[in-house]
C-alpha cells in the first residue's frame, strides 16, 4: 500500500540556520502531498500542500516541491526561528473527485531550534 | 480553508465510563470524515472512516463496538469511546475530506 518515509530526527538547529527535512513516498496512484506541523500538545496544522508534479507548496517561509521522478517532497526553510520548534509530518492522500481519501502519514520529524 | 472544530480538547474519565468526542466541519459539508489516534511520540494512525448516513468503516484491529462512530449530519461526526480503560488513553483527532484536521482530544482514563 501507499506509504511515506521521512527522516525521524530529532533535528536540532540554531536560529537562522537552513532547514531541510527529507520526505519520500510510495504510491500506486497520483496522490496529493502535504506537510503538517504539530506544536506541543496541539492538533495538526496544514503547513503546505502540492497536488501535481512540479507544484511548489509554500507557507510561512517553508517550501516543498512535488518531485514525481524521485517520489520526494522535501521540506525547506531558509532561516528557522525558535517558534518553528515542532513536529513536522509529511503525508499523502489520494483525491477522488471532489474530496480526499484518508491521509497517510510519515513518522514525523521533531525539530528543535535553539537561540 | 475548511475549518474543523473538535471538542473537548482534553478529558479525564474514570475507567468503565464512556466519553464522546465531537468533530465539526465548520464551512465544508463533509460526507466523509476520518478519525485518527496518536500515541505519544508516534505518528497518526487511521482508526475509522465516518460516512454520513451510513455505517463507519473501521481499520483492521479497531474494535467497532468500543469506538462508536456516528455521522448524522454533513457537518458533525462523533466518536464515543465506550467502557474506557487506561490503555485507551491517547490523542484522538479527526479530519474532514479536505484534509483539514481538528485540534485533537487528549483522553486520559484513570
Amino acid at each position: 500500500g501507499d506509504s511515506v518515509t521521512q527522516m525521524e530526527g530529532p533535528v536540532t538547529l540554531s536560529e537562522e540556520a537552513f532547514l531541510t527535512i527529507n520526505c519520500t513516498y510510495t504510491a500506486t496512484g497520483y496522490p496529493s502531498l502535504f506537510w503538517y506541523v504539530q506544536y506541543p500538545g496541539e492538533g495538526l496544522q496544514l503547513l503546505l500542500k502540492a497536488t501535481k508534479a512540479d507544484d511548489k507548496g509554500s507557507n510561512k517561509g517553508f517550501e516543498a516541491t512535488y518531485r514525481k521522478e524521485t517520489t520526494s517532497f522535501h521540506l525547506e526553510k531558509g532561516s528557522v526561528q525558535v517558534s518553528d520548534s515542532a513536529v513536522y509530518f509529511c503525508a499523502l492522500s489520494d483525491r477522488g473527485g471532489t474530496s480526499y481519501d484518508k491521509v497517510i502519514f510519515g513518522p514525523g520529524t521533531s525539530l528543535s531550534v535553539i537561540p | 480553508g475548511a475549518v474543523v472544530s473538535q471538542h473537548p480538547s482534553r478529558v479525564i474519565c474514570k475507567s468503565g465510563t464512556s466519553v464522546k468526542i465531537e468533530c465539526r466541519s465548520l464551512d465544508f459539508q463533509a460526507t466523509t470524515m476520518f478519525w485518527y489516534r496518536q500515541f505519544p511520540k508516534q505518528s497518526l494512525m487511521l482508526m475509522a472512516t465516518s460516512n454520513e448516513g451510513s455505517k463507519a468503516t473501521y481499520e483492521q484491529g479497531v474494535e467497532k463496538d468500543k469506538f462508536l462512530i456516528n455521522h448524522a449530519s454533513l457537518t458533525l461526526s462523533t466518536l464515543t469511546v465506550t467502557s474506557a480503560h487506561p490503555e485507551d488513553s491517547s490523542f484522538y483527532i479527526c479530519s474532514n475530506s479536505e484534509a483539514f484536521f481538528g485540534q485533537g482530544t487528549r483522553l486520559t482514563v484513570v
